[in-house]
């Protein structure tokens, strides 16, 4: 497989109902994203990995957990969700530079379209 | 604060052009970037900008004006495959994305 996917998706589940989102990279890159796109709205960064470091945490609610336990990989663990969670969650990867904020082109997965109950 | 400023949807002819705005206020700059995305699918790298001028890469262009904060995408010979929504996101200073609503384009015959 080339590029960036994504599993599942589609997910459909209830508020208390836990569930993982996947994310692979098949490009060499050492940098991940976690995005949640809803209608009409900008793109909202969730989490950033650099080198398989956390980087970025923009105010996500705790019911949202990442991991990352290599540069190709990437979770989002979900937990205890709510109704205006459903929305599509965008996984993407570039390069970038160690040491430094530098990052080149994001490329994106096709995303999980999520259902909260 | 940041902002990124782009037209909620647009309408174009079939064969036609059609030039979409993006306007932008960031913490500092480090380029711009366009992407297009259909309709549940992935959003795919279009272009970008760093200078000011006009990049061509076939029927699309993209142009960047740094000192009023501008920049555009033009479509020419529009298909209905053009049909997807053109997401516009400036770089700030710490190399974080600032992303646009989007544009939804819709093609007709």
């Amino acid at each position: 497989e080339t590029g960036v996917t994504q599993t599942p998706r589609h997910l459909v589940m209830g508020m208390t109902n836990k569930k993982s989102l996947k994310c692979e990279q098949h490009l060499g890159h050492n940098a991940m994203y976690w995005y949640k796109q809803s209608a009409k709205k900008p793109l909202e960064l969730m989490f950033v990995y650099n080198f398989k470091e956390q980087t970025e945490n923009n105010s996500v609610p705790s019911r949202f957990s990442p991991e990352c336990p290599n540069s190709s990989h990437l979770f989002l663990h979900l937990h205890t969700l709510q109704p205006e969670d459903s929305a599509l969650y965008l996984c993407a990867s570039s390069q970038a530079a160690s040491g430094g904020p530098y990052t080149d082109t994001q490329y994106f997965g096709p995303g999980t379209r999520l259902t909260v109950l | 604060g940041q902002n990124i400023d782009q037209p909620t949807e647009m309408t174009a002819t079939e064969g036609a052009i059609v030039q979409i705005n993006c306007t932008y206020q960031t913490s500092g700059f480090n380029g711009l970037f366009w992407y297009q995305q259909h309709a549940g699918e992935a959003p795919t790298f279009l272009s970008y900008n760093v200078l000011d001028g006009l990049e061509e890469k076939g029927r699309f262009s993209s142009f960047l004006s740094r000192s009023k904060g501008y920049s555009y995408l033009l479509l020419k010979e529009l298909q209905m495959k053009d049909s997807a929504s053109y997401l516009c996101a400036a770089m700030d200073s710490n190399y974080q994305l600032i992303w646009g609503a989007g544009t939804k384009l819709i093609i007709k015959p």
